[in-house]
């Protein structure tokens, strides 16, 4: 069981903009800690997005986007393309040496 | 190129034993803090615990419902990670994925997962 929680589905259009949230404690999220995005196609491996809360690992397209605010962290997608369609999950370390996953956002592209 | 191959997986029975490994290339393996995560089928990824490189010691970290019954090793000679696991249960069945871990603050690379059932 996530002690993060997101989304189950959020779905958009080709080119507009969607939000996951991905809301902790100040024992994960809240800490000085940062929190990491993960991009996950069926059958596939994840694939790292964001880390350190809003940066972005060379070659993933600046489409993508992480902010963080107290205990809640958020990844954008902007100019939404049906190739995003993936599972998203975000990720954490704590304050008890773990890290914990969110549960994991469908991204449907309509 | 950094390349992670896990290997090892398969069925088992509850109970059993097995290990998992994790062979590396492309970057300096010996100087990496490495992670295993798991995902069983249709479910999220859980993390299932960390060792750090030698250099940065420190004890190895484990995920709740594998403490005590997982061991994570590494064999810097042959840049080699292991996940050796004992008294499996049926909800260990998962694909295993070894990553790399940026010091305690992302994953930036992971293998392909290994396949391990456990089932009678």
């Amino acid at each position: 069981q996530s002690a993060l929680t997101q989304p189950a589905s959020v779905s958009g259009t080709p080119g507009q903009s969607i939000t996951i949230s991905c809301t902790g404690t100040s024992g994960d999220v809240g800490t000085h800690k940062f929190v990491s995005w993960y991009q996950q196609y069926p059958g596939k491996a994840p694939k790292l997005m964001i880390y350190e809360d809003t940066k972005r690992p060379s070659g993933v397209s600046n489409r993508f986007s992480g902010s963080k605010s107290g205990n809640t962290a958020s990844l954008t997608i902007s100019g939404l393309q049906p190739e995003d369609e993936a599972d998203y999950y975000c990720c954490s370390y704590t304050r008890s040496r773990n890290y914990v996953f969110g549960p994991g956002t469908k991204v449907t592209v309509l | 190129e950094v390349q992670l191959v896990e290997s090892g997986g398969g069925l088992v029975k509850p109970g059993g034993s097995l290990r998992l490994s994790c062979a590396s290339s492309g970057f300096t393996f010996s100087n990496a803090w490495m992670t295993w995560v798991r995902q069983a089928p249709g479910k999220g990824l859980e993390w299932v615990g960390l060792i750090k490189s030698k250099t940065d010691g420190g004890p190895t970290d484990y995920a709740a419902p594998v403490k005590g019954r997982f061991t994570i090793s590494r064999d810097d000679s042959k840049n080699t990670l292991y996940l050796h696991m004992n008294s499996l249960k049926t909800e260990d069945t998962a694909v295993y994925y070894c990553a790399t871990d940026f010091y305690g603050d992302y994953f930036d690379y992971w293998g392909q997962g290994t396949l391990v059932t456990v089932s009678s």
